[in-house]
């Protein structure tokens, strides 16, 4: 079944501690891209990647990192996080970066607290 | 990037049509419309897309008016569980922006 798998689907953590969240997809696709959802704000981008070893900031990339060291992986990380990081996070995934003509597909997510 | 223009709510009956409309004055002739739907804190769904014709697929019919300047998402028979955030997306590049939506109340 063609999907993207984030994990882990809710974490609660303390300021500060580095965090991990990862997405991977089975689909060979090009674009990988995470997003944060927020009351109010709707769904931003934080951080996207046209393919392996690409990647570029987002509407939103301040306080994260993130990788793309192989085709199917997208970890978002969190060196340091803070409060205002608490949100609801989504992966997605398209098959061509640049080709407006091809749906993505969104993993379902993961509630992030920072306290 | 072009801005879509959606009603935030609308009801629907339980085995009616549902038809959520979109305007987007500003589109440019590349630019797809796209329809995605979250239902309740859950990842957004593909529903359809279309960029002149109107498409149709097992979910929904999209309706893109001549002038592209407006559209409509047809659901032909909406259930209960068609209850949702409905999101209609230019797409200009890669990314997709998303508006506030329209939440789709569908009662028995």
């Amino acid at each position: 079944e063609a999907q993207v798998t984030q994990n882990p689907r809710y974490l609660i953590t303390v300021t500060g501690k580095k965090l991990t969240v990862t997405c991977s997809q089975n689909m060979n696709h090009e674009y990988m891209s995470w997003y944060r959802q927020d009351p109010g704000l709707g769904l931003r981008q934080i951080y996207y990647s046209m393919n392996v070893e690409v990647t570029d900031k987002g509407d939103v990339p301040e306080g994260y990192k993130v990788s793309r060291k192989e085709k199917r992986n997208f970890p978002l990380i969190l060196e340091s996080p803070s409060p205002n990081q608490t949100s609801l996070y989504f992966c997605a995934s398209s098959k061509d970066a640049g080709n407006m003509n091809t749906e993505a597909f969104f993993g379902q997510g993961t509630r992030l607290t920072v306290v | 990037d072009a801005k879509t223009t959606q009603p935030p709510s609308m009801d629907c009956a339980e085995g009616r049509a549902a038809n959520l409309p979109c305007n987007h004055s500003t589109i440019s002739g590349n630019e797809y419309v796209y329809w995605y739907r979250q239902i309740h804190s859950q990842g957004p769904q593909y529903i359809i897309h279309g960029l002149k014709n109107n498409e149709t697929n097992e979910m929904a019919s999209l309706i893109i008016t001549e002038d592209r300047k407006s559209s409509t998402l047809i659901l032909p028979h909406a259930t209960l569980r068609d209850t949702a955030v409905y999101y209609c997306i230019v797409r200009v590049a890669s990314a997709l922006i998303f508006g506030k939506g329209t939440t789709l109340s569908v009662s028995s």
